[in-house]
């Protein structure tokens, strides 16, 4: 139980083009999904802290307008890149959590890696 | 605001050996801890974590983890390493908020396993 899925786990794209990743909780449904980046041989940064219906939180220095989050299902958020440029390449990670994951715990998905040519 | 530290950056056991990883918070109340588990290019799988109660966890793969509260640490421990244990590994600490569980993570060890 508790299955985080990722939708693509890699992708390329071209310097000012967009690109949507998909975060689906399989086998739960997630009350709060989660969105980190993960820089090469560094920790977890989270992004942004999204509730399923409503705004997404995010942190300090994340800039809402360019990382664009959506929860618009209690299995499904996305995350989606505006205008992406190369220092945007990184580890995308999300994580949900719900009442299978015993409300205080999260379920983290595959990752996607992101790389902006 | 919480925060982790784990002070090895790299450790590296022999096969067989046990293995221990520390892991040091800073959080106001009582604090929820989790350790999770990164093999490259993967996501984080949960080894266990702490809430309340014994303060020995039991986790998968034969993982086990102590809270101290005296020590605020929260070190992960296994008696016998394998060479499938290679990975990173991330403490966290988790404060409640208004929209979830925050987590907040350490900088990870990075553990290496020679045969």
């Amino acid at each position: 139980g508790a299955v985080v899925s990722q939708h693509p786990s890699w992708v390329i794209c071209k310097s000012g083009t967009s690109v949507k990743i998909e975060c689906r909780s399989l086998d739960f449904q997630a009350t709060t999904m989660f969105w980190y980046r993960q820089f090469p041989k560094q920790s977890l940064m989270l992004m942004a802290t999204s509730n399923e219906g409503s705004k997404a939180t995010y942190e300090q220095g994340v800039e809402k307008d360019k990382f664009l989050i959506n929860h618009a299902s209690l299995t499904l958020s996305t995350l989606t890149v505006t205008s992406a440029h190369p220092e945007d390449s990184s580890f995308y990670i999300c994580s949900a959590e719900g009442a299978l994951a015993g409300g205080r715990g999260q379920y983290f998905g595959p990752g996607t890696r992101l790389t902006v040519t | 605001a919480q925060s982790v530290t784990q002070p090895d950056i790299h450790i590296t056991v022999s096969e067989g050996a046990s293995l221990e990883l520390r892991c040091n918070y800073s959080y106001g109340a009582t604090p929820y801890l989790f350790w999770y588990v990164q093999s490259p290019g993967q996501g984080l799988q949960l080894l266990l974590k702490y809430f309340s109660g014994d303060t020995l966890v039991q986790g998968i793969k034969g993982f086990e983890a102590e809270f101290k509260r005296s020590q605020s640490s929260f070190n992960l421990r296994k008696p016998s390493v394998h060479w499938s244990d290679a990975a990173e590994y991330f403490c966290a600490v988790g404060a409640i908020t208004g929209g979830g569980n925050k987590l907040t993570f350490g900088t990870g060890t990075q553990l290496k396993v020679e045969l």
